[in-house]
């Protein structure tokens, strides 16, 4: 098994320009959220779904929107980048629940200059 | 306000010791805890967890104590083996939902 797979693993934006972080997951977990890490903190929520056609916000979900249409994937857009979202992006998933333990993908480390 | 804290940044400890890596939290409504480990360029790794209701779970070298009175958790390794240099997260939750996380620590294996 693949497990969550995220692309790309790198990329490079200039300042206003929108882009997807794509995120699959083939162990048909229900739930699945995105998170960011910042140098020297811990990661924060920035949107999760419990399930196909149900997305909710987290803990900073300003410049960022979700969509789950199918249970695999989970894509992340960033609607209008700015340098502020300069940050690891990490896709993970679960079967029960965030108590169950997630499965993270490797990341995607994202610049905006 | 961080809710959940590993106040230090780093720790260095020998192969084959014990290794103790701490997490404070301040949100008495948190009813279950985890362990995550992370290599460099690679996604968190789920390790082990806790419900409040427990104080203390055990898997293979990896046993996590909770001290609801303290609001204090710790993870333990024994023994510490050079696989083990990682950085730790511990993380909170209080619904399915969400989870609030520490800073890390980065634990160092010495041979």
């Amino acid at each position: 098994n693949a497990g969550v797979t995220q692309t790309p693993k790198f990329q490079v934006l200039k300042t206003g320009q929108s882009m997807t972080l794509q995120c699959a997951q083939d162990m048909n977990h229900e739930y699945m959220s995105w998170y960011r890490q910042d140098p020297g903190m811990g990661l924060r929520l920035i949107h999760y779904s419990v399930g196909a056609g149900i997305t909710d916000q987290g803990e900073v979900p300003n410049g960022y929107n979700v969509s789950r249409s199918t249970t695999e994937d989970f894509p992340l857009r960033l609607l209008s980048a700015a340098p502020s979202q300069t940050s690891v992006y990490f896709c993970a998933s679960s079967l029960l629940g965030a108590g169950d333990g997630y499965t993270f993908g490797s990341g995607t480390r994202l610049t905006v200059v | 306000d961080q809710q959940v804290k590993q106040n230090s940044p780093s720790l260095s400890v020998q192969e084959g010791r014990i290794s103790i890596l701490n997490c404070d939290y301040t949100n008495s409504m948190f009813d279950y805890f985890l362990w995550y480990k992370k290599y460099p360029a690679e996604g968190p790794t789920f390790l082990i967890s806790i419900s409040s209701i427990k104080d203390k779970n055990e898997d293979g070298r990896f046993t996590v104590f909770l001290n609801k009175s303290a609001k204090h958790l710790s993870l333990h390794i024994v023994p510490s083996q050079p696989g083990d240099s990682a950085v730790y997260f511990c993380a909170a939750g209080d619904s399915n939902y969400q989870l609030i996380w520490g800073a890390g620590t980065k634990l160092i294996i010495k041979p």
